[in-house]
């Protein structure tokens, strides 16, 4: 991967279960976004967490950043069919944050 | 939904042909970015653009070409489409004083 490693590459839960995903990034960040796409489509941007920031939250989603670690997590509450989908760290660089690199997702399958 | 268009949404085209794919968006963003993704894996950038006839390659080396004669509109040519062109090209636009970017559905290529 030319940033980092999402882990794990696939996820299956139960439908109420918490999912769980982490994103590994190599170089110095401005800022972190996590984004997901369904199947065959384009991606949808989640959240975004900057690297000044450790914690943020928005609905059932809960994202952390540990600079130190150069890691994220993001948290899904409460998982729903409907979340299914793949998910995507990226990193705007400090030095040119216009431009994002991203992992190699996490697919997660919510069973119902 | 963001309003950000790409055409076609399929293409299956024999090799040799000249193809453009169109991204179009009317939000006003003045950067533009075309992304490749093969099934299941990350996102390469291969062009992105800061605004009217302003053109950069991304960081994976591409045959493809763009242009920025309009601010909505940024197309990506391959002159002789060739079987390794085969992929899912995404285009994306990020608005001034903000990090997310928006994606259109994707234009999924097959080159026979």
């Amino acid at each position: 991967s030319q940033q980092g490693e999402e882990d794990p590459q696939a996820l299956s839960i139960q439908e109420g279960e918490n999912a769980t995903m982490n994103c590994s990034y190599k170089t110095s960040i401005n800022n972190l976004q996590w984004y997901r796409q369904n199947s065959g489509r384009g991606l949808v941007h989640l959240i975004l967490i900057r690297s000044n920031e450790r914690e943020k939250h928005s609905g059932r989603l809960r994202v952390t950043l540990d600079t130190s670690k150069k890691s994220s997590s993001l948290l899904i509450t409460a998982s729903r069919a409907a979340d299914t989908a793949s998910y995507f760290c990226a990193t705007g660089r400090m030095d040119s944050s216009y431009k994002l690199i991203f992992g190699s997702g996490t697919r997660l399958l919510v069973r119902p | 939904e963001a309003d950000i268009y790409q055409t076609p949404r399929y293409l299956v085209i024999g090799t040799g042909k000249k193809i453009t794919l169109e991204c179009s968006q009317t939000m006003g963003h003045d950067k533009m970015y075309w992304y490749q993704q093969d099934p299941g894996m990350e996102l390469h950038l291969i062009h992105y653009s800061y605004g009217v006839n302003s053109t950069e390659k991304g960081d994976l080396s591409s045959e493809s070409t763009v242009s920025r004669i309009r601010t909505e509109h940024f197309p990506l040519t391959l002159e002789s489409a060739r079987p390794s062109h085969t992929s899912q090209y995404l285009c994306a636009s990020k608005g001034q004083g903000t990090y997310e970017q928006y994606f259109g559905p994707g234009t999924r290529l097959t080159v026979t």
